[in-house]
């Protein structure tokens, strides 16, 4: 069964520090992955896109990696900021039937420790 | 910041009440959603669409209908809002090439 797994289910950090979040897949065939920033109340944002051939990229403070033998994805945010707080959401594309389907992780809450 | 814009953010209905949630975008997107999210869990599509007159039923079962009659425009219907329909409802669009979704800001509807 195609599947999309995030851990942790919810992550509290401080201002500043850094902090990864995981996804674990079991979808085939395999397209790309990438990581969403869904804000309380708003629709997701894409962040980054990785697809089978990489292994690193990264966007401003956010770094994602992709293993895709293993099929596991990160997303390292570096010193984190009160405006990082949201659900982050890894979201697979898997080609099929001669176009494209998305299976979701449930996402990583990021909270802040006041 | 994405052009697609989702009316209205918050509905509260009562119970067999019909309603429309409305969805358009200025991409010239050729594809898409409808998306169904319940707090903490992931995202369930309900309708999809691949160009003008062209609608599907996404993997989780709904009573609701959409249309496709312009390519901007892709609203969504119930036509009789049960408790049950309360949830957020997200719209999405993306262009064949890229897959890249475009989400609107969602409609957050509750249904006494």
């Amino acid at each position: 069964k195609n599947q999309v797994e995030q851990s942790p289910q919810s992550l509290i950090i401080l201002e500043g520090k850094n902090c990864t979040l995981q996804c674990n897949y079991t979808v085939s065939p395999f397209s790309n992955l990438r990581w969403y920033k869904q804000d309380t109340g708003r629709g997701p944002v894409s962040l980054t896109i990785m697809t089978f051939s990489e292994n690193t990229k990264s966007n401003g403070r956010y770094t994602a990696t992709l293993d895709a033998d293993t099929k596991q994805s990160s997303l390292h945010i570096t010193a984190s900021q009160l405006s990082d707080s949201a659900s982050y959401i890894c979201v697979v594309n898997s080609p099929t039937s001669g176009t494209y389907k998305y299976i979701f992780g449930t996402g990583t809450r990021l909270k802040f420790l006041a | 910041e994405a052009d697609i814009y989702q009316t209205p953010r918050y509905l509260v209905i009562g119970t067999g009440k019909k309603i429309t949630l409305e969805c358009s975008q200025t991409m010239g997107h050729d594809k898409m959603y409808w998306y169904q999210q319940d707090p903490g869990m992931e995202l369930h599509l309900i309708h999809y669409s691949y160009g003008v007159n062209s609608t599907e039923k996404g993997d989780l079962s709904s009573e609701s209908t959409v249309s496709r009659i312009r390519t901007e425009h892709f609203p969504l219907t119930l036509e009789s809002a049960r408790p049950s329909h309360t949830s957020q409802y997200l719209c999405a669009s993306s262009r064949t090439g890229t897959e890249k979704l475009f989400f609107g800001s969602g409609t957050q509807l509750s249904v006494l």
